[in-house]
């Protein structure tokens, strides 16, 4: 199965500054990757859809000048969290689809802290 | 929009005992997952359900997706301390193929005493 790589896997920033996260594919090539988020007691929640060579997709909700997403090739999607605040503080996660009948394949998230 | 909601939403069993996790959806399920997770760390698959009334186990975990594909339980025979962790279930947001854009429920926490 495919095996995803993100990182890093934690970072603790001043509020104010900008945070990359890095979500990449080993040996699977993504048109797709998801990005999700997780709050302390709460579920998942996806955030944005990267599509490779275009924009992202983003959710209901979610600020796409905030957080940038770029996936400008097939093993390779970033997350920037712009001019991040405490509230940002949280657990991002990337996710690629396997293929037909197969599940969905995680990073192993970063945990973001904003001091 | 399709909602899934988990039950209980913590658990703590003592070190031997069978429990069971529930996951219930407002829609028909495109793909049922299961995942675990431990706090702060990505997710590991467990099990997917595609079909109606389909079950599936692996070492002592059975997985089950009802007739209706509306209602999935996960059951835990004689649980050890390694089962520890937060269960999630997982479900596509449309038919046909993997599902990478998922909607989760809230997760259950189970602890298990030793």
């Amino acid at each position: 199965g495919a095996v995803v790589s993100q990182h890093p896997s934690w970072v603790i920033c001043k509020s104010g500054t900008s945070v990359k996260i890095e979500c990449r594919s080993l040996d699977f090539q993504a048109t797709t990757m998801f990005w999700y988020r997780q709050f302390p007691k709460q579920s998942l929640m996806l955030m944005a859809t990267s599509n490779e060579g275009s924009k992202a997709t983003y959710e209901q909700g979610v600020e796409k000048d905030k957080f940038l997403i770029n996936h400008a090739s097939l093993t390779l999607s970033t997350l920037t969290v712009t001019s991040a605040h405490p509230e940002d503080s949280s657990f991002y996660i990337c996710s690629l689809e396997g293929g037909a009948g197969t599940e969905a394949f995680f990073g192993q998230g970063t945990r973001l802290t904003v001091v | 929009s399709q909602e899934l909601e988990q039950s209980p939403q913590s658990l703590i069993v003592q070190e031997g005992k069978n429990l069971t996790i529930n996951c219930t959806s407002s829609k028909t399920l495109y793909g049922l997952y299961w995942y675990k997770q431990k706090y702060g760390e990505g997710l590991i698959f467990l099990m997917m359900l595609q079909k109606g009334g389909e079950e599936k186990s692996h070492e002592k975990i059975t997985a089950k997706l009802d007739e209706k594909k509306q209602q999935s339980s996960l059951h835990i025979t004689a649980s050890q301390p390694s089962h520890a962790g937060i269960y999630l279930c997982g479900a596509g947001t449309r038919g046909g193929g993997s599902q990478g854009n998922l909607i989760f429920g809230k997760g259950t926490k189970l602890s298990v005493k030793p």
